[in-house]
């Protein structure tokens, strides 16, 4: 299957700064990438939808100046968190969709973020 | 949009048993329907999945039901082995782009 890799796997911040989480996929072109949230015990829960050139679109509830994404090529984007609270300590999981065909979407390998 | 609810929360079987888990989903036009095992503190794994011009699809021992009529599906997977124990979550697609909302998933422990 299609490869996509997540940087960084953990990353411990403290509060008030802002993290920067990459999504590449290595071995396609990605007209789409997703970006999870997913806490401890609970559900993967849609942020947004990146597609390449163009604005991220947001899912409801989710803030967008608080999580910038950029999707600046067709294997790379990038979600950060500005000014990271505890309450946004999660498991942010990125996946690329190569578009219609096997309908597969491809999961990185996701990021554990701690805010202290 | 899209809501899909997932059943059971919890399931516990022994080891040889079967093991059933039910989604339901909201959006008539949704048309693929996948099946994610997820271990703890990794990615989730597609184990199969299912388009809405199949009603049934099977891999080993593992199989997914469709009805559309009723909106749900199910993941059956049979003569349960320890490594099966994970999380489970499904998901559902409308249209193509891309976009998968999941289910709430399930715990499933095979006992020994």
């Amino acid at each position: 299957g299609a490869v996509v890799s997540q940087h960084p796997s953990r990353v411990i911040c403290k509060s008030g700064t802002s993290v920067k989480i990459e999504c590449r996929s290595l071995d396609f072109q990605a007209t789409t990438m997703f970006w999870y949230r997913q806490f401890p015990k609970q559900s993967l829960m849609l942020m947004a939808t990146s597609n390449e050139g163009s604005k991220a679109t947001y899912e409801q509830g989710v803030e967008k100046d608080k999580f910038l994404i950029n999707h600046a090529s067709l294997t790379l984007s990038t979600l950060t968190v500005t000014s990271a609270h505890p309450e946004d300590s999660s498991f942010y999981i990125c996946s690329a969709y190569r578009g219609a065909g096997t309908g597969e979407l491809f999961f990185g390998e996701g990021s554990r973020l701690t805010v202290l | 949009g899209e809501n899909v609810e997932q059943h059971p929360s919890t399931l516990s079987v022994q080891e040889g048993d079967s093991a059933v888990i039910k989604c339901t989903y909201s959006d008539s036009a949704s048309n693929y329907f996948p099946w994610y095992k997820q271990e703890l503190g990794k990615r989730p794994q597609l184990i199969i999945d299912i388009r809405s011009n199949v009603g049934e699809k099977k891999d080993q021992r593992i199989a997914v039901t469709l009805n559309k009529t009723a909106k749900h599906f199910s993941l059956h997977i049979t003569e349960t082995q320890p490594e099966d124990s994970a999380v489970y979550f499904c998901a559902a697609r409308a249209g193509e782009t891309g976009k998968l909302i999941f289910g709430q998933g399930t715990t499933l422990q095979v006992k020994p």
